[in-house]
């Protein structure tokens, strides 16, 4: 099956600093990948979607200077949230289009916690 | 907004079938339903999906009823690790047409 990795898993910075998550496809070319967020206790909520080549599609409400989306190839999209605040603490899952049925296969998740 | 109904939470005993419900009254012709769980600080799994027929995988059945109102996610053997938040959505077919919406999810507890 598909498999998506992300890196870091967890990652610790101090208020203002900037932080980079890599999602990777692993077994497979990935044109579309999408970034979600998740609060404690809160369901996945769609950040973006993110098109090798192209700019990032951001949902309403999300901030693209803040959370600049990178996809320079078909299997690596990065995530970098910029002067990061402790309200941008959360749980950071990407996802990638995978085969004929388009099924999307999640990435492990990054907890950010921004001190 | 989520299109789907589930309950909040579930229990089920290991070992028995847990039969997830969910409710999509307003699906349209074009939406498949699709299932997913999320284990406790992981991402979500991709588990099963279906049009209107039933279908069968390794991890799950799902049924759809006639009217394809609602659907049955249904776990044969539920062990401990079946414990989980379990999603579902609806979606139309193909990659043209995005994301998935999350709603709150059944979050199911395997008991001893």
């Amino acid at each position: 099956g598909a498999v998506v990795s992300q890196h870091p898993s967890w990652v610790i910075c101090k208020s203002g600093t900037s932080v980079k998550i890599e999602c990777r496809s692993l077994d497979f070319q990935a044109t579309t990948m999408f970034w979600y967020r998740q609060f404690p206790k809160q369901s996945l909520m769609l950040m973006a979607t993110s098109n090798e080549g192209s700019k990032a599609t951001y949902e309403q409400g999300v901030e693209k200077d803040k959370f600049l989306i990178n996809h320079a190839s078909l299997t690596l999209s990065t995530l970098t949230v910029t002067s990061a605040h402790p309200e941008d603490s959360s749980f950071y899952i990407c996802s990638a289009y995978y085969g004929v049925s388009y099924e999307q296969y999640f990435g492990p998740g990054t907890r950010l916690t921004v001190t | 907004d989520a299109k789907t109904t589930q309950p909040t939470s579930m229990d089920c005993a290991e070992g028995r079938a847990a039969n997830l419900p969910c409710n999509h009254s307003t699906i349209s012709g074009n939406e498949y339903v699709y299932w997913y769980r999320q284990i406790h600080s992981q991402g979500p799994q991709y588990i099963i999906h279906g049009l209107k027929n039933n279908e069968t995988n390794e991890m799950a059945s799902l049924i759809i009823t006639e009217d394809r109102k609602s659907s049955t996610l249904i776990l044969p053997h539920a062990t401990l690790r079946d414990t989980a938040v379990y999603y579902c959505i609806v979606r139309p077919w193909g990659g043209s047409q995005g994301n998935l919406i999350f709603g709150k999810g059944t979050k199911l507890s395997v008991k001893p």
